[in-house]
């Protein structure tokens, strides 16, 4: 079993709509809890970064964390086509090393 | 000035052949990473490094070796390339105060 589980996608929906994107992880011991974007032919970018459980918004970005149940989301609200890319949620501890999902593909279309 | 390049962009090889994957970073990490990404297996850690002396392995490190030539730069051989090492290989930075990554734009490797 892989230690962080991404909602696979692809994902298609049309501009203006919520997005919901999901991740499960396995290990305790995570504490930092990431969302990168990735546009086509081009590295991740980090986009939303949390430590602890709770709501972390940033525009229209909300990251949500749920220690208890070991999920993690991601939120966009009025998505926009620039939004279309892939997102990976990531997970790492004071170690150093994070574990990536296996990324969800995101189309918005106008 | 991009803050981590990789160089180069896009390589096609033949088997066997020795290749080896640049990084240079300007950013002043201590941490540096090297993955690969294949479609629907997202990314793979293959080595990494905390500083100049320190080298392990990650969870995919057969096949391939690195060197730490210096705190801004690090590279990725494949001793003898076969076609499964076919993909995308990204390098990425880190601070030891966080666990955020800066990635490289990735090098597209072929091996036919």
């Amino acid at each position: 079993q892989k230690e962080v589980e991404q909602d696979p996608g692809p994902l298609s929906v049309p501009e203006g709509a919520i997005v919901s994107l999901n991740c499960t992880y396995s290990n305790s011991a995570f504490q930092y809890f990431m969302w990168y974007r990735q546009y086509s032919r081009k590295g991740p970018e980090l986009l939303m970064y949390t430590y602890s459980s709770g709501n972390k918004e940033d525009g229209r970005f909300t990251a949500q964390v749920d220690k208890s149940s070991k999920y993690i989301s991601l939120f966009i609200r009025d998505s926009q086509p620039s939004d279309s890319a892939t997102y990976l949620c990531a997970t790492g501890t004071n170690a150093g090393k994070s574990t990536f999902g296996d990324g969800t593909t995101l189309t918005v279309k106008p | 000035d991009a803050d981590v390049t990789q160089t180069p962009r896009n390589r096609i090889t033949k088997t066997g052949k020795r290749i080896m994957l640049e990084c240079s970073q300007t950013k002043g990490h201590d941490r540096m990473y090297w993955y690969r990404q294949d479609p629907g297996l997202g990314l793979r850690l293959i080595y990494y490094s905390f500083d100049v002396k320190d080298i392990n392995k990650g969870e995919i490190s057969d096949g391939y070796s690195v060197s730490r030539q210096a705190q801004a730069k690090f590279s990725l051989s494949l001793e003898s390339a076969i076609p499964n090492q076919t993909a995308l290989y990204f390098c990425a930075t880190s601070d030891s105060s966080t666990a955020e990554q800066f990635f490289g734009p990735g090098t597209r490797l072929t091996v036919l």
